[in-house]
């Protein structure tokens, strides 16, 4: 089965309403990675984590690390309407194979 | 800069019918990926290529095959398509460290009738 699992794997918010999706991986990842897939588009890197309990912040968006580096969380303060996307984790598991997560799905209404 | 460039964009196979997904980067990266992409499943691992010269199965490999033809380039090839293969087909490209982030593709969309 799929190694890596996010929750939710889907919601819907209303603008300036929080947003929080988790990502578990069955094993210890070296490093862990998000993307943001917009509608119709692919994935694009936003950020990396490395070291267990890691936490790293990108203006509204909120990356933490797990300690035992087999899980993570993107939190978004405050949505906005150009959060709208699917939200991906990833880790190298082993020599250069990259895993993705089974990403959470995020539409903002106004 | 073209970064990871896929050809075709869309595909309709019948099934049965073989093709090959192209893809070229053009960042002298090492490792190379193809992925599939299926709703609620997210991306699938099919097959990666950590240098060139090496490639190994992903998470989901089997009805595919892939070539590392050089540096550049990284094919993923369906001998007999099935419907089940229907899916938007991503590759994606990063430095050799295992460290880096990944570029990716505009992405193909494969449709097996």
């Amino acid at each position: 089965g799929q190694q890596v699992m996010q929750i939710p794997q889907y919601q819907h918010v209303q603008e300036g309403e929080d947003f929080t999706t988790y990502c578990n991986s069955s094993t210890t990842l070296s490093n862990i990675q998000w993307y943001k897939q917009r509608p119709g588009g692919h994935p694009v890197f936003l950020i990396q984590l490395v070291k267990s309990g890691e936490v790293k912040k990108q203006k509204r968006l909120t990356f933490q690390f797990g300690e035992a580096k087999k899980n993570s969380s993107l939190h978004i303060t405050a949505t906005q309407t150009t959060d709208v996307g699917t939200y991906f984790c990833a880790g190298y598991t082993g020599f250069q194979k990259l895993v993705f997560g089974t990403g959470t799905r995020l539409l903002v209404s106004p | 800069n073209a970064g990871v460039t896929q050809t075709p964009k869309f595909q309709v196979l019948k099934t049965g019918q073989s093709m090959t997904l192209q893809c070229a980067q053009d960042m002298n990266h090492n490792s190379m990926y193809w992925y599939r992409q299926d709703p609620g499943m997210g991306l699938r691992l099919i097959y990666y290529s950590a240098s060139e010269g090496t490639t190994d199965k992903g998470e989901v490999p089997n009805g595919y095959n892939v070539s590392r033809l050089n540096k550049r380039e990284f094919s993923l090839r369906l001998e007999s398509a099935a419907p089940s293969q229907t899916s938007v087909y991503f590759c994606a490209s990063s430095d050799r460290t295992g460290n880096t982030e990944a570029f990716f593709g505009q992405g193909t969309r494969l449709t097996v009738v």
